[in-house]
């Protein structure tokens, strides 16, 4: 079956402006996880969102948000953006959180 | 306050050798411990988990042992091989409350294996 995909790979913004990253879990999965890797901080928990509902938030500021469609694909938009927010984005699927996550090739972000 | 992390950040071994990871976690609470393995542009991938009313599991190559007195945790891969070479990190499962759990992740590991 197919993997989690996440798109787009790549991404290059400069400062202040947002960004939209996707996320399609694999089919049947009912829970997303976003994760933020930085060489400093390394995988950071941002937020996890089970039918349609964001169940649980990570200690990120506002700027960071997402939400999950009835066809259980995610997004995650980050708003003003900053150099810090520099990072791997990676999403995780599982059947309803908890347990069997699979993990996306990660949306790499720079920020100039 | 509460992390889960590893003691070494770089691990070589020779290819056939045997490998130890190590991975401390401070939430005695923890019930369920996963390892993962992540090359380069890749995500996190899978390779074992545990939960804590076990000491040992083992998987093709791979064992994973557990030790609640001490909170440790430590990933043996046995005649590692090039195709090893990856950054491995443990996670802890942690409930959120409402049904939501989320991963912390300890710092990771770079295993290097050495033809």
């Amino acid at each position: 079956k197919a993997g989690v995909t996440q798109t787009p790979r790549y991404l290059i913004k400069t400062r202040g402006q947002q960004v939209t990253l996707s996320c399609s879990p694999i089919s049947g999965h009912r829970s997303v996880s976003w994760y933020q890797q930085t060489p400093g901080q390394g995988l950071q928990f941002l937020f996890e969102y089970f039918s349609e509902t964001q169940r649980n938030k990570g200690n990120f500021p506002g700027r960071f948000s997402g939400r999950q469609f009835s066809n259980s694909r995610s997004e995650m938009n980050v708003s003003t953006l900053e150099l810090g927010d520099s990072a791997l984005y990676l999403c995780a699927s599982s059947l309803e959180g908890g347990t069997g996550y699979t993990f996306g090739s990660g949306t790499r972000l720079t920020v100039v | 306050g509460e992390s889960v992390g590893l003691h070494l950040p770089t691990l070589s071994v020779q290819e056939g050798d045997n490998s130890i990871i190590n991975c401390a976690y401070s939430n005695s609470a923890s019930d369920y411990f996963i390892w993962y393995k992540q090359e380069s542009g890749k995500g996190p991938q899978f390779i074992i988990d545990i939960r804590s009313n076990m000491d040992k599991r083992q998987g093709q190559r791979v064992t994973v042992l557990l030790n609640k007195t001490v909170k440790h945790l430590s990933l043996q891969i046995a005649a590692t091989q090039p195709g090893d070479s990856a950054v491995y990190f443990c996670a802890e499962n942690r409930d959120s409350g409402a049904g939501s759990y989320q991963l912390t992740f300890g710092k990771g590991t770079k295993l290097s294996v050495i033809p």
